[in-house]
């Protein structure tokens, strides 16, 4: 992902709505994305991966997009619920490189009710 | 799943002084595991790989004469923050890969606040 500055946006999004989360990556060479989610004060929690050779993945009640076209990964959870509120970093690795990642700038996610 | 667990969670320490975080692969051998600094509201920044057997590989920008990263066993990898001084004050986390499952996912640990005063 690409870390952009300081300015961590926020987006709020009303309990039982869906979310969708974006980001971009910088690296073309890139073939593996992951995207995690952080709880304030813990260490990032996997919550669904996507290979290059794939442009959409489901889990659980979430789904990832990636645009290798433009460089682009999406997160969408449905049906937002207040424990899903966190800050979301989307990252990504080449496969010579396993485990290295690359982090995004991060999206605060803030599930009102 | 697999656990990471970093030891301590919480480290206050005084100017000048050094402190050691480890890291530990708890049910999974690692020959390599990964460092991370986060500042406040700010993204994980990848500091070094940890090899273990080797020395560590660092990132631009990171003094490996400042943060000194030891791995000594397939399950422990332990980074010292030397000469500690205020701005090196942060969020430090390591992440580990699976030896035998090299095409999972890394696993993080749960960080260690390290606050200098």
């Amino acid at each position: 992902g690409e870390s952009v500055g300081l300015h961590l946006p926020t987006l709020s999004v009303q309990e039982g709505d869906n979310s969708i989360i974006n980001c971009a990556y910088s690296n073309s060479a890139s073939d593996y994305f992951i995207w995690y989610k952080q709880e304030s004060g813990k260490g990032p929690q996997f919550i669904i991966d996507i290979r290059s050779n794939m442009d959409k993945r489901q889990g659980q009640r979430v789904t990832v997009l990636l645009n290798k076209t433009v460089k682009h990964l999406s997160l969408q959870i449905a049906a937002t619920q207040p424990g899903d509120s966190a800050v979301y970093f989307c990252a990504d690795q080449k496969t010579d490189s396993w485990g290295k990642l690359q982090f995004g700038a991060g999206t605060q996610v803030v599930v009102t009710p | 799943g697999a656990v990471v667990s970093q030891h301590p969670s919480r480290v206050i320490c005084k100017s000048g002084t050094s402190v050691k975080i480890e890291c530990r692969s708890l049910d999974f051998q690692a020959t390599t595991m990964f460092w991370y600094r986060q500042f406040p509201k700010q993204s994980l920044m990848l500091m070094a790989t940890s090899n273990e057997g080797s020395k560590a590989t660092y990132e631009q920008g990171v003094e490996k004469d400042k943060f000194l990263i030891n791995h000594a066993s397939l399950t422990l990898s332990t980074l010292t923050v030397t000469s500690a001084h205020p701005e090196d004050s942060s969020f430090y986390i390591c992440s580990a890969r699976d030896m035998y499952q090299m095409n999972t996912e890394a696993f993080f640990g749960q960080g260690t606040r390290l606050t200098v005063v």
